[in-house]
């Protein structure tokens, strides 16, 4: 599994778009991206996932840039709701599930 | 989505008992499950893989004679935590992905387990 960097905490005010940034310049072939979300005292969500150029659905967006050596999370307007912490994870291992750091995003009012 | 399930969501127990927590996938069959333990406000930590019929494979540093990893069948797998002392205490998190799927396909998680040892 391509090891992953991201911020350690992030802190953004309600109906702002956050971007969180994953570093991955290890990344091979055949990985993809994958984002989880996890509230605290609760297992982590699948958020959205990407190979390359952008992906987008009812929760975030993902933009990979072509050379794939990191990705950006947003998250357009957030509340209050989405203070949690953010984890990228990358490659292709369907055995291989080890987590970074994660980014801790804090929303304000 | 597929949802997996963990049982109990929270457990207390004496120091020197056994604790088993149960993953269930609920509406797929996984071939592998995942185990780990969280601390507060640290990420998780992948304890074992647990694989459908044969033995677990274990994170270094985690030690198997004390965490037990069953996994029966297609849809439980089992951690249980032998001789529980106070500093096992932790949130414990199970995973799975549906079998036969692609390379890519995401995990999905329990809710899990806050095991606290007294």
């Amino acid at each position: 599994l391509a090891k992953t960097t991201q911020p350690i905490s992030m802190d953004s005010y309600e109906g702002q778009e956050v971007n969180i940034t994953c570093s991955h310049n290890n990344i091979a072939t055949n990985d993809y991206i994958t984002w989880y979300q996890q509230f605290p005292s609760q297992g982590p969500r699948f958020i959205i996932q990407g190979y390359k150029t952008k992906v987008t659905n009812e929760v975030a967006s993902l933009f990979i840039p072509a050379d794939r050596k990191s990705s950006t999370l947003s998250l357009p307007r957030v509340s209050l709701s989405d203070t949690a912490v953010y984890y990228c994870l990358v490659g292709p291992d369907r055995n291989d599930m080890r987590f970074g750091a994660g980014t801790r995003l804090t929303v304000k009012p | 989505g597929a949802v997996v399930s963990q049982h109990p969501s929270w457990v207390i127990c004496k120091s020197g008992t056994s604790v088993k927590i149960e993953c269930r996938s609920l509406d797929f069959q996984a071939t592998t499950m995942f185990w780990y333990r969280q601390f507060p406000k640290q990420s998780l930590m992948l304890m074992a893989t647990s694989n459908e019929g044969s033995k677990a494979t274990y994170e270094q540093g985690v030690e198997k004679d004390k965490f037990l990893i069953n996994h029966a069948s297609l849809t439980l797998s089992t951690l249980t935590v032998t001789s529980a002392h106070p500093e096992d205490s932790s949130f414990y998190i199970c995973s799975a992905r549906p079998r036969g799927t692609g390379m890519n396909t995401e995990a999905f998680f329990g809710q899990g387990t806050r095991l606290t040892v007294v």
